[in-house]
């Protein structure tokens, strides 16, 4: 299996800042890469897919990049309505596997 | 626009089946653009994903429950389902069906709590 691989586990920051959150695979899975914001008690929701392609309707200040084993995710400021938690999601390979989560707090 | 919803029983004994079933709504599941999958969650843990459903009927499941895991379509209904055999207690979680388009889960339910309990 691929292991995903975020960091960090907990990010406090204040609204404006800008964050960024890294995600590791365990081997290359080129840009089959997704990332979700996940508030408590909803399900899940795709931000970014293919590594860098911001999902339709998704605010502009949030960007992925990356390629092979290392990804980011930036939020380039912070608002009040993105105290959540993320996770990145590989799709290379089955069984397709997602990050621990990286919880974003406020400071 | 598209809803899925899952409904199933919320509380399964020991080393029974858990079934559950996603209706979906605003779309329909025979289309060959996307697939359906079924992710869950332990209570304050990670997401895992359990596995996928096409429209063909090819199915691709975690190799850490596919002894266990039977998912299948039901055109007619617009519905799609999980069984779970043998369930322990480790199977307790918010189970997630949702569609995927190329890997990313764009659309998900709102989920569903299965505690497994005697």
């Amino acid at each position: 299996d691929i292991q995903m691989t975020q960091s960090p586990s907990t990010l406090s920051a204040s609204v404006g800042d800008r964050v960024t959150i890294t995600c590791r695979a365990s081997q290359s899975i080129s840009t089959w890469l997704a990332w979700y914001q996940q508030k408590p008690g909803k399900a899940p929701k795709v931000l970014i897919y293919k590594a860098s392609s911001l999902e339709s309707g998704v605010p502009s200040r949030f960007s992925g990049s990356g390629s092979g084993t290392e990804f980011t995710l930036t939020i380039s400021s912070l608002q009040p309505d993105d105290f959540a938690t993320y996770y990145c999601q590989q799709y290379n390979d089955y069984p397709w596997t997602f990050g621990q989560g990286t919880k974003v707090e406020i400071k | 626009q598209l809803q899925l919803q899952e409904s199933g029983p919320g509380l399964v004994k020991p080393s029974e089946t858990l079934s559950l079933t996603c209706t979906v709504s605003g779309g329909s599941i025979s289309s060959g653009t996307y697939y359906w999958g079924w992710i869950r969650q332990p209570p304050g843990k990670g997401l895992e994903w359990i596995g996928n459903i096409y429209y063909s009927g090819r199915t691709d499941y975690n190799p850490s429950l596919e002894s266990r895991v039977t998912t299948y379509l039901d055109t007619s209904k617009n519905h799609f389902s999980l069984k779970l055999s043998s369930v322990t207690a480790a199977d307790t979680a918010v189970y997630y069906c949702a569609r995927s388009s190329g890997g990313q889960w764009l659309d998900w339910g709102q989920g569903t709590l299965v505690i497994v309990s005697s």
